[in-house]
């Protein structure tokens, strides 16, 4: 089973870039089969996919959030990152990193991190 | 808005089945995309409970059951007991979006 850790800033100022870093163990990132999201959470709210990324392929991004994110991957730490940009107090919320169980990139999310919650304020 | 549609609470007595719907579009559920579903409890990170529309992962009992019809799915839970008072959402993809889509999720309250 593939385990995931965020970690990162609990607090972004705004206009500033949130960054955060998912560490995975159980499974290598070089070794493909898997795609390495991040969804989040408002408060007291539904889930929302903000995008994926898929070793030595695809990324892709939810089309409201596309021109703020940038999800990466750092084989040689076995890591992927999340990066927005410009955040406002509309991006507090809890962020959390997840695998597919398929390695289809359109299936289920059986592996999650515990999340990490980012507040925007100044 | 949530392109999956939940109703937001459903209820029902110890020992009851309850089930809890999730319309999509043709652009997800509606396109031939399976459907899954998450439980979650208060502080922590979402539990897949069904995948596939109807399959259940190791060590989720077999009270929960899924199924889909059409552009909507559904999750029953029978035998209701104290422990699955949650929420619960749906999921699946979207080639609208071009990637997974959450339904806004139910919270379940065992009475």
């Amino acid at each position: 089973q593939v385990q995931l850790q965020e970690s990162g800033p609990g607090l972004v100022q705004p206009s500033q870039t949130l960054s955060l870093i998912c560490s995975v163990s159980g499974a290598s990132i070089r070794s493909g089969g898997y795609y390495w999201s991040w969804i989040r959470q408002h408060p007291g709210k539904g889930l929302e996919w903000l995008g994926y990324t898929y070793y030595g392929g695809s990324t892709d991004y939810n089309p409201s959030l596309k021109s703020r994110v940038t999800i990466s991957i750092d084989t040689s730490k076995n890591q992927f990152s999340l990066k927005l940009t410009s955040v406002t107090a509309a991006d507090t919320a809890v962020y959390y990193c997840a695998t597919d169980g398929d390695g289809s990139g359109t299936g289920w999310f059986d592996s999650w991190g515990q999340g990490t919650l980012v507040t925007v304020s100044s | 808005q949530s392109v999956l549609t939940q109703p937001p609470s459903v209820s029902g007595a110890p020992g009851q089945r309850v089930t809890i719907s999730c319309t999509g579009s043709n652009s997800n559920i509606g396109a031939g995309f399976d459907v899954q579903w998450y439980q979650q409890l208060p502080g922590t990170a979402p539990k897949l409970l069904i995948f596939s529309n109807n399959n259940r992962p190791s060590g989720v009992p077999d009270r929960f059951s899924g199924s889909k019809s059409g552009s909507s799915a559904s999750l029953a839970i029978s035998g209701l007991q104290a422990e699955d008072d949650s929420h619960y959402y749906c999921q699946s993809y979207d080639t609208n979006l071009g990637g997974s889509v959450f339904g806004g999720g139910t919270k379940l309250t065992v009475l």
